[in-house]
Order: structure tokens, then sequence, then C-alpha cells
């Protein structure tokens, strides 16, 4: 069965204090891993695709790599505005193109000042 | 601005009730679907189109139903079928059916 874990489930940080989160998958036929931010009570939030192994995108004090059994989000010296629940989602391919996301359950991520 | 809206933010069910959650965008988007989210579950698909007329089951389809008659539109029915309906339900829309998926703000369902 297809899957996506995400870990920790929660994490809390110092401000300026970097760290990673992971997103294990047991997909066959991956299109690409999604990563979103949700805020409480509002629709996530796009961040970043990653279609291959080994990619990289950036954006402010993220960053997401790809490998071909997980992916991570960087945080480098977050500040409490990147508070947030981050989520990790794949789209596999299936008969005649890809389908809706499988999302993991989301890590929560606070950073105290 | 292009975007996408839910109504209501806030949806109240009386036992028995069909109820029905909008969706609209003005992004041009071809494809459009619903998850619903639960507290400590991942985003859960329930249907999906991509193009008007046409539409899929996703993974928790029963007790629900769409309709797809407009490019912009795409209505969520929760059916008195639905057993457990209390959620958070998310509309997003994308180019087409490969591209980045993108979101609305939301509507949170409660029973009565």
């Amino acid at each position: 069965e297809d899957q996506v874990t995400q870990s920790p489930e929660a994490l809390r940080l110092q401000e300026g204090e970097s760290s990673s989160l992971n997103c294990s998958y047991t997909v066959s036929g991956l299109r690409g891993l999604f990563w979103y931010r949700q805020d409480p009570g509002k629709g996530p939030e796009f961040l970043f695709t990653l279609y291959s192994a080994g990619e990289e995108k950036e954006k402010e004090r993220l960053k997401a790599t790809l490998t071909k059994k997980e992916s991570f989000l960087h945080i480098t010296a977050p500040k409490p505005e990147d508070s947030a629940t981050y989520l990790c989602a794949v789209q596999m391919y299936s008969g005649g193109g890809a389908d809706g996301l499988t999302f993991g359950k989301g890590t929560h991520l606070i950073i105290q000042p | 601005d292009g975007g996408i809206t839910q109504s209501p933010k806030y949806l109240f069910r009386k036992e028995g009730q069909n109820v029905t959650l909008s969706c609209e965008q003005n992004l041009n988007h071809d494809a459009m679907y619903w998850y619903r989210q639960d507290p400590g579950q991942g985003l859960r698909l329930i249907y999906y189109s991509q193009i008007v007329n046409d539409f899929q089951k996703g993974d928790i389809a029963e007790g629900y139903s769409v309709s797809r008659e407009k490019k912009e539109s795409f209505p969520l029915t929760v059916t008195s079928a639905q057993k457990n309906p209390t959620a958070f339900y998310l509309c997003a829309s994308s180019i087409a059916r490969e591209e980045t998926q993108y979101f609305g703000p939301g509507t949170r369902l409660l029973v009565l």
C-alpha cells in the first residue's frame, strides 16, 4: 500500500535553531513530491514541488531535498512566524496520468522566541 | 485577485440532512479536487474532476456527491449517508491533472 510518513509529529525549536523535517514514502511510480505549509484553521499553502532524486529547492529559510525514498525540509535560523504544520504529499502516475495527492499527517512546528 | 473561494466558512448539519459546500476558482484551472481533513490524519481525497461534466471518485467517496457543470465551480454535497461528516473540507485546483494543486481556505462542517 502506498504510504507517506512524516517525522517528527511535533517539533519545538528556539528561534535561530536550525533543524530538518522528514517525509518518507513508499509508492510506486512517483510523479512528484509536494511540501505545503498550513496555519491553524486555514487551507494549505504551496511551498515546493520536487520531481527527481537529487533535486533541491529553496525559499527564504526553507530548503527541500529529495532522494529515492525520502524528502527533507530544512529550516535554517527559523523565526516565530515559521510556526505552522508542514505537510508532505506525493502524486503517483496511474493509467492516463497523475491523480490526487496522498498526504502525510504533517509535522507541527513551533518556534519559540 | 485570482484564487479559490470556499463557502461557507462554517456549516452546521442536522441529522438526516444533505448539505452542499461551495468551491469557486477564477484561475482558469481545468482540474479541481475535494479533500477531507480530520485531526491527526492526513488529507484524504474525496472526488476530483479533470474537465467539465466529468469527475472520478477518490479514496473516500462514499456518502458524498459532486457536480462539475462549469469550469470554475465544483460543489460538494455531503449526504445523509455520510455517518461521520464532521471535518474540515478543502477544495483545490490545478492547471491540469499533473500540475501543482492550490488550496482554498476550507469549510468546517459540524453536526448538530
